[in-house]
């Protein structure tokens, strides 16, 4: 079946450098893609989202990054800090759907 | 707006046991979701409600029963609670027209 998938489960990252999360997806129709982040104890909260007629989008120090050749899509973070550090999913979704699929999951860690 | 509340935050359940997980929103969403996210993994939606009156299965809606008696509120229900059902609850909202899902605090229940 369709699937929104990760490349890594986990993600290290020195404090002050840039994070970049990768997500796979396999259905052709996905136009809308999320990124959500969520922090230990706490529910999904919305970071960025791209729709599939755009290759990029930024946001306050993240950008989204999809490819639609390859079913790609990427979220950088740029100048990591402390409170980054949580599991980001991406989510996608089509047109005349009302649910998102998610992803598993990518633990980020920033290392001081 | 208070946004998507859940109550209970916490709960620990005896097998067979019933209990409901309430969720209510004020922002006036149309759509309502429940998913459950089990430790390390990603979320998987249990039922969803596109409006007052109207629900579907999701993913993973055995063992569960929802009711969608007015807008703020989509009430979950287990009617025989088994330690497979031991996972965080979280519900989300909708605006219509949008896809942006938000988020509750989640309730973390465990089954014994």
């Amino acid at each position: 079946g369709e699937s929104v998938g990760l490349h890594l489960p986990t993600l290290s990252v020195q404090e002050g450098d840039n994070s970049i999360i990768n997500c796979a997806y396999s259905n052709s129709a996905s136009d809308y893609f999320i990124w959500y982040k969520q922090e230990s104890g706490k529910g999904p909260q919305f970071i960025i989202d791209i729709r599939s007629n755009m290759d990029k989008r930024q946001g306050q120090r993240v950008t989204v990054l999809l490819n639609k050749t390859v079913k790609h899509l990427s979220l950088q973070i740029a100048a990591t800090q402390p409170g980054d550090s949580a599991v980001y999913f991406c989510a996608e979704n089509h047109f005349g759907n009302e649910k998102l699929t998610f992803g598993t999951g990518t633990r980020l860690t920033i290392i001081p | 707006n208070a946004g998507v509340t859940q109550t209970p935050k916490f709960r620990i359940l005896k097998i067979g046991q019933s209990m409901t997980l309430q969720c209510a929103q004020d922002m006036n969403h149309n759509y309502m979701y429940w998913y459950r996210q089990d430790p390390g993994m990603g979320l998987k939606l249990i039922y969803y409600s596109v409006g007052a009156g109207i629900t579907d299965k999701g993913e993973v809606p055995n063992g569960y029963n929802v009711s969608r008696s007015t807008t703020e509120d989509f009430p979950l229900r287990l009617e025989l609670a088994a330690p497979s059902q031991t996972s965080v609850y979280f519900c989300a909202s909708i605006k219509r027209d949008t896809d942006t899902q938000y988020f509750g605090p989640g309730t973390r229940l465990t089954v014994l």
